[in-house]
């Protein structure tokens, strides 16, 4: 039922790009990206409902392919305050509610 | 924004005590709400779900008698931890969704550090 985040960690220079993979073995109805810094909650960041959306602000975007079935998200030109661990949340139905997410990708941004 | 307040954000207890753990939603009425527990560097692990006015649902290996839920009105719920043991200290965290449609936007709180000594 866990979506598959990948990879579990990247280590990036600030300017660098980056992307984080979820990934689910069925087809779903939503997708909510989130990060998280240490000793924080989780902030939102976005959520995609359609195959084949994709949408962002600023530097940050995300992708659901057609299937429905995964979602990745785009990070580009990091900045410093883009470090966290980053979670995809996956509903698998409509109405269901509940939120399950991956494991989780630590990002480090150097300077 | 919606916004969902825990309190207390940190609590320390004593092992054998019960501690209890408010969620509220500030600025909308939430019928559910989610409550999660996160072990340092670990996923958030959803321990069950809040519906207000009745039962909370709870997952998988998650023991009710333990973590006792309550969902009073439509913009509380807590979360009672009894008889805690040093393997229950956790990140607990709750969220809620605005809007009657599973594509809303879910807000967590702050979240409550709870550590059992």
């Amino acid at each position: 039922q866990q979506p598959v985040q990948s990879p579990q960690a990247v280590i990036l220079r600030e300017g660098e790009d980056a992307v984080i993979n979820c990934s689910s073995s069925k087809a779903l109805y939503s997708v909510h990206w989130y990060r998280q810094k240490h000793g924080e909650a989780p902030v939102f960041l976005m959520i995609l409902l359609k195959g084949g959306e994709q949408k962002g602000h600023d530097k940050i975007s995300a992708s659901f392919n057609e299937k429905k079935q995964q979602s990745s998200l785009y990070l580009t030109a990091s900045q410093l305050s883009y470090s966290g661990t980053y979670f995809c949340g996956t509903v698998k139905i409509q109405g269901a509610q509940k939120l399950v997410f991956g494991q989780g990708t630590r990002l480090t941004i150097n300077p | 924004g919606a916004v969902v307040s825990q309190h207390p954000s940190w609590v320390i207890c004593k092992s054998g005590t019960s501690v209890k753990i408010e969620c509220r939603s500030l600025d909308f009425q939430a019928t559910t709400m989610f409550w999660y527990r996160q072990f340092p560097k670990q996923s958030l692990m959803l321990m069950a779900t809040s519906n207000e006015g009745s039962k909370a649902t709870y997952e998988q290996g998650v023991e009710k008698d333990k973590f006792l839920i309550n969902h009073a009105s439509l913009t509380l719920s807590t979360l009672t931890v009894t008889s805690a043991h040093p393997e229950d200290s956790s990140f607990y965290i709750c969220s809620a969704r605005t809007g009657s449609s599973s594509g809303n936007t879910i807000y967590f709180g702050e979240g409550s550090w709870l550590t059992v000594v």
